[in-house]
């Protein structure tokens, strides 16, 4: 299986702030990794896939980049709605397993 | 506009099976895949397995192989999730996503969850 870890776990950041996510995959997995939101109590929300696309209706400031095992997820000027927790996720071969999670805290 | 909806939470007893379907609408059912994925209370998100709607072909997590059974109805466009022998550390919100329309293997659409609780 291929094991996806995500650093940091956790980040204070401020309003306006520039947030890195980094994630590594155990074994390249070309451009497939996708980027998920999830708000206490709901379901993830697809944020980016095939590691650099944006889905449809989420906001520009999201970006994402790399291709083999280093991928990035960067919000380019943190939002008040943007605290939350965010996983990767591989799309390479099953089984697709996530991230450990990155929640992104209020400093 | 695509909607799955989920069944409502269950209470299950250990040793127990739970069923959880997964109602799709808005789209062609059979042209897309659909997941389960689960969560542990304050935990991440484990994918279970994976479904054909077109073929009922699926591809489980070698964890749950010989407990869980995915299956689809296309009559009415809804896919199921069956445990079985449950345990305690299987309590957790389960839910159902869809391949995504540009990439299979990500989740576009998602279930609004199902709780399943399992305590003596």
């Amino acid at each position: 299986d291929i094991q996806m870890t995500q650093s940091p776990s956790s980040v204070s950041a401020s309003v306006g702030d520039r947030v890195t996510i980094t994630c590594r995959a155990s074994q390249g997995i070309s451009s497939w990794l996708a980027w998920y939101q999830q708000k206490p109590g709901k379901a993830p929300k697809l944020l980016i896939y095939a590691a650099s696309s944006l889905q449809s209706g989420v906001p520009s400031r999201f970006s994402g980049s790399g291709s083999g095992t280093d991928f990035t997820l960067t919000i380019s000027s943190l939002q008040p709605e943007d605290f939350a927790t965010y996983y990767c996720q591989q799309a390479n071969s099953f089984p697709h397993t996530f991230g450990g999670g990155t929640k992104v805290e209020i400093k | 506009q695509v909607q799955l909806v989920q069944s409502g939470a269950e209470v299950k007893k250990p040793g127990a099976s739970v069923k959880v379907s997964c109602k799709a609408s808005g789209y062609t059912f059979t042209s897309y895949g659909i997941s389960w994925v689960r969560q542990a209370p304050g935990q991440g998100l484990e994918w279970m397995g994976w479904i054909s709607a077109y073929n009922g072909n699926t591809n489980y997590a070698q964890k749950l192989q010989g407990r869980v059974t995915m299956t689809t109805d296309t009559s009415t466009s809804t896919a199921y999730m069956e445990l079985r022998s449950l345990r305690s550390d299987d309590t957790a919100v389960y839910y159902c996503a869809r391949d995504g329309a540009m990439v299979k293997g990500t989740f576009d659409y998602w279930g609004q969850g199902t709780l399943v609780t399992v305590s003596s």
